[in-house]
Order: C-alpha cells, then sequence, then structure tokens
C-alpha cells in the first residue's frame, strides 16, 4: 500500500516561492503520475498538475508561467514550486499519484496547509 | 478548459434512500482509442483527502462498497448510492481526466 506524505513551511509571505515535497513510500515512482491538487479554504479541489516517472510534467495553464514539479526517484520524493504567491494561493496541497493515464487518482497524501500571509 | 458543472449543490437523503449526484462536462470526455470516459468520482470527509470511488465513469475502485456505482455516456454522467449509510455523508467530485487542466466539478454536499 503506497503512503504520500506532503511537507514544507506552512507559511509563506507574499511574492515568495512555495516549495513542497512529497515523500512516497511503499512503493516506486516508476511507472505513475504523480500529481498535486489543492484546496482552498471551504472550497473545490483544484488540479496543479503532474510528473510523470519518466520526468515529463504537465501543468494546469493557470498556473503554468509560475509552477514547476520535480521528481527525484533515489530519494523516492517529488516537489512542487510554486512562484510569486499571493493569497490566493493559500490552501491546503495534496500530493497524489495516478495508476495510468486513463485512471483517477488513487491515492492521496493528508494534505499540508500553506497560508500565504505577510 | 472542460468545465464540469454539478447538480444539485447539496443533498439531503434519508438513510436506506437512493442518492443520485450529476455531472455535466462542457464537451465530450470519450477517449477515441479506447472508448472510455474519462471521467472519475471523489468522495471527501471532513478533514479528509479525497477518495477514489469510480473511474472510467462506471469502474468502481477496489474495496469500494457496491451501492456506489457509476453510469452515463457522453457528456452527463451520474453517480449512485443505491442505499445510504451514514459513513457516506461527505462532499462528492467528479473529475475530468481526458484534457488539461483535469478539471473537477463544483463538489456536491450530501447530508442525511
Amino acid at each position: 500500500q503506497v503512503h504520500l506524505q506532503e511537507s514544507g513551511p506552512g507559511l509563506v509571505k507574499p511574492s515568495e516561492t512555495l516549495s513542497l515535497t512529497c515523500t512516497v513510500s511503499g512503493g516506486s515512482l516508476s511507472g505513475y503520475f504523480w500529481t498535486w491538487v489543492r484546496q482552498a479554504p471551504g472550497k473545490g479541489l483544484e488540479w496543479i498538475g503532474y510528473i510523470y516517472s519518466s520526468g515529463s510534467s504537465t501543468y494546469n495553464p493557470s498556473l503554468r508561467s509560475r509552477v514547476t514539479i520535480s521528481a527525484d526517484t533515489s530519494t523516492n520524493q517529488f516537489s512542487l514550486r510554486l512562484n510569486s504567491v499571493t493569497t490566493e494561493d493559500t490552501a491546503k496541497y495534496y500530493c497524489a499519484r495516478r495508476r495510468t493515464s486513463s485512471s483517477g487518482i488513487d491515492s492521496w497524501g493528508q494534505g499540508i496547509l500553506v497560508i500565504v500571509s505577510s | 478548459d472542460i468545465v464540469m458543472t454539478q447538480s444539485p449543490d447539496s443533498l439531503a437523503v434519508s438513510l436506506g434512500e437512493r442518492a443520485t449526484v450529476n455531472c455535466k462536462s462542457s464537451q465530450t470526455i470519450l477517449y477515441g482509442s479506447n472508448n472510455k470516459p474519462y471521467l472519475s468520482w471523489y468522495q471527501q470527509k471532513p478533514g479528509q483527502p479525497p477518495k477514489l470511488l469510480i473511474y472510467w465513469a462506471s469502474a468502481r475502485e477496489s474495496g469500494v462498497p457496491d451501492r456506489f456505482s457509476g453510469s452515463g455516456s457522453g457528456t452527463s454522467f451520474t453517480l449512485t448510492i443505491s442505499s445510504l449509510q451514514p459513513e457516506d455523508v461527505a462532499v462528492y467530485y467528479c473529475q475530468q481526466y481526458y484534457s488539461v487542466p483535469h478539471t473537477f466539478g463544483q463538489g456536491t454536499k450530501l447530508e442525511i
């Protein structure tokens, strides 16, 4: 059973960079789509993007200019960087796994709340 | 972007009764090469991450009770809970993964 755990700062200042890491245990990064989804307080789900284990990434066009998702197979981790944050980026950030290109997101971390505030 | 619109926004159903949540996509999400709708349903309970219930619009994820079923084609899809249980109180989301961005519906809050 794969387990995902987000880590990173819970508070980021406006205009700075949000950086989160997801540690995957109980399985390898190989062959899966590693995904980030966020949820603003009291709101719905927003898909941020994913990285395939080969290293190719796909992003939400609304965030593409500010987001980078990377993966490190040696540490079994993947990461999210979101530049130039504003208060609109305050949300719980989930890392997750999609099994294949034709399946849903089958495994999720518990999420980490990131507040953007000075 | 493909817009996913769920209805209703909230729903109250008696225990043991049927609950139905609808989801419409603004364009087709049928993948031509395998003829599968690229649509998933998720359940999110308070303070928890979403949980995958259904993919391909009607394929039940392993371990999901069989009272949950998905149906639909084209641009209209439905999640049905055949006999509502107390633990089914949650917000339900549909998501298309046919094209980027993989958009979610706004959610439907299900209460007893």
